[in-house]
């Protein structure tokens, strides 16, 4: 099976920062990446595809990059609503994984 | 606009089995799969497995081969996942989502495995 390892497992950050996530794959799989978004309590909301593509109606502070094993996830000006549970996904082979999630706090 | 809408809680017994819906509308039903994911409480997100809706094709996690089984109703653009020999760490919320990518989710259903 893939491994998805993500990078920091937790993250404390002020409103109007900009932060980095980390996702390693342990083979390559292409761009074949999705970011998830979760808050306590409801199910997780798409946020990039194809490790690089903003799925419709996901405002533009979001951003993702990568390809083959190492790929990243960026958000800019924080703001009160974004700080929840994040997850990278690969689909590229089966049994398509997880990684362990990562998830952002206000400090 | 796309929706999947599962089915509600259940409670079991160990040994038991449980059948959770996920029912889409707002798209064409059989030219996306449908992929179930869990989450056990307090923990991350888990991968159980993928069904295609246009030829039945499926794919399961390891951790329930020979206990889980996938299915669709294309007349009612539902789809299926009975989970059997139900075991305490089975207790989770169960999500239905659109094809792999899962760009779209269900709302999940609580299972609760318990004597």
């Amino acid at each position: 099976d893939i491994q998805m390892t993500q990078s920091p497992s937790s993250l404390s950050a002020s409103v109007g920062d900009r932060v980095t996530i980390t996702c390693r794959a342990s083979q390559g799989i292409s761009n074949y990446l999705a970011w998830f978004q979760q808050k306590p309590g409801k199910a997780p909301k798409s946020l990039i595809f194809a490790a690089s593509s903003l799925q419709n109606g996901v405002p533009s502070k979001f951003s993702g990059s990568g390809s083959g094993t190492h790929f990243t996830l960026t958000i800019s000006s924080l703001q009160p609503e974004d700080f929840a549970t994040y997850y990278c996904h690969q689909y590229n082979t089966f049994p398509y994984t997880f990684g362990q999630g990562t998830k952002l706090e206000i400090k | 606009q796309v929706h999947l809408v599962q089915s509600g809680a259940e409670v079991k017994k160990p040994g038991a089995s449980v059948k959770v819906s996920c029912k889409a509308s707002g798209y064409t039903f059989i030219n996306y799969g449908i992929t179930w994911v869990r989450q056990a409480p307090g923990q991350g997100l888990e991968w159980v497995g993928w069904i295609s809706a246009y030829n039945g094709n499926t794919k399961y996690a390891q951790k329930v081969q020979g206990r889980v089984s996938m299915t669709t109703d294309t007349s009612t653009s539902t789809a299926y996942m009975e989970l059997g020999s139900l075991r305490s760490d089975d207790t989770a919320v169960y999500y239905c989502a659109r094809d792999s990518g899962m760009d779209v989710w269900g709302q999940g259903t609580t299972v609760t495995v318990s004597s």
